[in-house]
């Protein structure tokens, strides 16, 4: 089964400064899809950003980025200009191109410092 | 377009009774998926539904059940709660197709005393 690994259960950053989550996975299959999801205190959680294991250029969503490195099997977030509304708990996952179950990290909790 | 909703927001039971829990996914999409999330963990996979049956469940024990109606609507069973079923259940849901994400809904905060 694949797994997702987030190695920091929690993250600080100053206001307008540029924060880096990391998310490493392990898998045996060579097409797959990676994402981030946020969940703010209010607990909906939602997509930030989302990546094609195909592609070879990292996804970005305004001041969100990616850092997808395929050989090392890891997926990193990048927040620039972090802003109060980004504090929340910030989530991994991982799902086959080929089948339909989201596999999820434990978990990082950013705490966005004004 | 309508998020997925989920009903009831709070849920408040005793240990030893059944708890329902109800999923409404955005319209059009077929797969359903329930997640539990204890306490300071992440995500824990329940169950997968996509066109009315049951494709995955997760490491819980067979008192989590669910099914999933004509309409692609879902439902979470739990029965004879424990402590240690209070949690907050996830539902998502995503159109069966492998390039898309799963929307979730805002959850279930159950509360077993």
């Amino acid at each position: 089964a694949q797994t997702v690994t987030q190695s920091q259960p929690e993250m600080s950053v100053q206001e307008a400064e540029t924060v880096t989550l990391s998310c490493t996975y392990d898998t045996s299959e060579s097409d797959y899809y990676l994402f981030w999801y946020k969940q703010p205190p209010s607990r909906q959680m939602i997509l930030v950003i989302r990546q094609e294991a195909y592609k070879q250029q990292n996804a970005t969503e305004n001041r969100f980025s990616v850092n997808f490195q395929k050989a090392a099997k890891s997926f990193s977030l990048k927040i620039s200009d972090s802003q109060l509304g980004d504090a929340a708990m910030y989530f991994c996952a991982y799902r086959s191109a080929t089948g339909n179950q989201f596999y999820f990290g434990t978990g990082t909790s950013l705490t966005v410092i004004p | 377009e309508a998020g997925v909703t989920q009903s009831p927001t709070h849920l408040i039971k005793t240990r030893g009774q059944q708890a329902t829990l109800r999923c409404s996914p955005i319209s059009g999409h077929t797969s359903v998926y329930w997640y539990q999330q204890a306490l300071g963990l992440g995500l824990q996979f329940l169950l997968w539904y996509d066109e009315g049956e049951e494709r995955n469940r997760g490491n819980f024990p067979p008192r989590f059940s669910g099914r999933q109606f004509p309409n692609y609507s879902s439902e979470l069973n739990v029965n004879a709660l424990e402590l240690e079923d209070s949690a907050l259940y996830l539902c998502a849901s995503s159109p069966f197709r492998p390039t898309d994400t799963q929307y979730f809904g805002p959850g279930t905060r159950l509360t077993v005393l």
